[in-house]
């Protein structure tokens, strides 16, 4: 079956150091990939996506790549400030599904000190 | 516009207890999508609802049903509840029939503890 892998956390930081959170994937045919963060109290955003191999998503600084030879969509930021700690999930969507299923990984804090 | 708005924030049971957790969806969005997020399994898949048709069912238990109104909101229950169902339950609405999950959603969830 479909399945999501990240690194666990929590990931501790100071500012402005360089971040990486590593997310492999299991899955049958072309998923598409998704990062989503959750900030506290908060509902999960969607943060990024990648819809076929080497695709490369972007959005406020952070980046991923679509690996399909790795199966890998590892998330990464130049530069990390105190407002990027959140919890950040890595998911899929199996394409031909025909409804809005998403996997999970299991999520990754982040923790960034001033 | 207004987002998802899901009620009540918190709640606090007892086992044996049923629940029952609301979600509004977007205004005009039609289908409302629920997961399970625990600290030990990450978010997993309850159900989605789509023009009051449950379209989908992760791997829960019977215990866990849902419904949908003419209006789009919708409900889950949890009958006979358990330790284990403590958890925060998201749901997530969209306006798309078609399997576009960037189109997503999420409300704040409704941090639910059984004791």
């Amino acid at each position: 079956g479909n399945s999501v892998t990240q690194m666990e956390g929590p990931v501790t930081l100071s500012e402005e150091a360089f971040l990486t959170i590593n997310c492999t994937y299991t899955a049958t045919g072309y998923p598409s990939l998704f990062w989503y963060v959750q900030y506290p109290g908060e509902g999960l955003q969607l943060l990024l996506k990648a819809t076929k191999a080497d695709d490369k998503g972007s959005n406020k600084g952070f980046e991923a790549t679509y690996r399909k030879e790795t199966t890998s969509f590892h998330l990464e930021k130049g530069s990390v400030q105190v407002s990027d700690s959140a919890v950040y999930f890595c998911a899929l969507s199996a394409s031909g599904t025909g409804f809005q299923k998403l996997v999970f990984g299991t999520g990754t804090r982040l923790l960034v000190s001033p | 516009k207004a987002g998802v708005t899901q009620t009540p924030r918190y709640l606090i049971k007892t086992r044996g207890q049923q629940v029952t957790l609301s979600c509004s969806p977007i205004s005009g969005h039609r289908s409302v999508s629920w997961y399970q997020q625990t600290p030990g399994q990450g978010l997993q898949f309850l159900f989605e609802y789509f023009s009051e048709t449950q379209r989908n069912k992760g791997n829960f238990p019977g215990r866990f049903s849902g419904r949908q109104f003419s209006n789009s909101r919708s409900e889950m229950n949890v009958s006979t509840l358990e330790l284990g169902d403590s958890a925060l339950y998201l749901c997530a609405s969209s306006g798309h029939r078609t399997d576009e999950p960037e189109k997503l959603f999420f409300g704040s969830g409704t941090q639910l503890s059984v004791l």
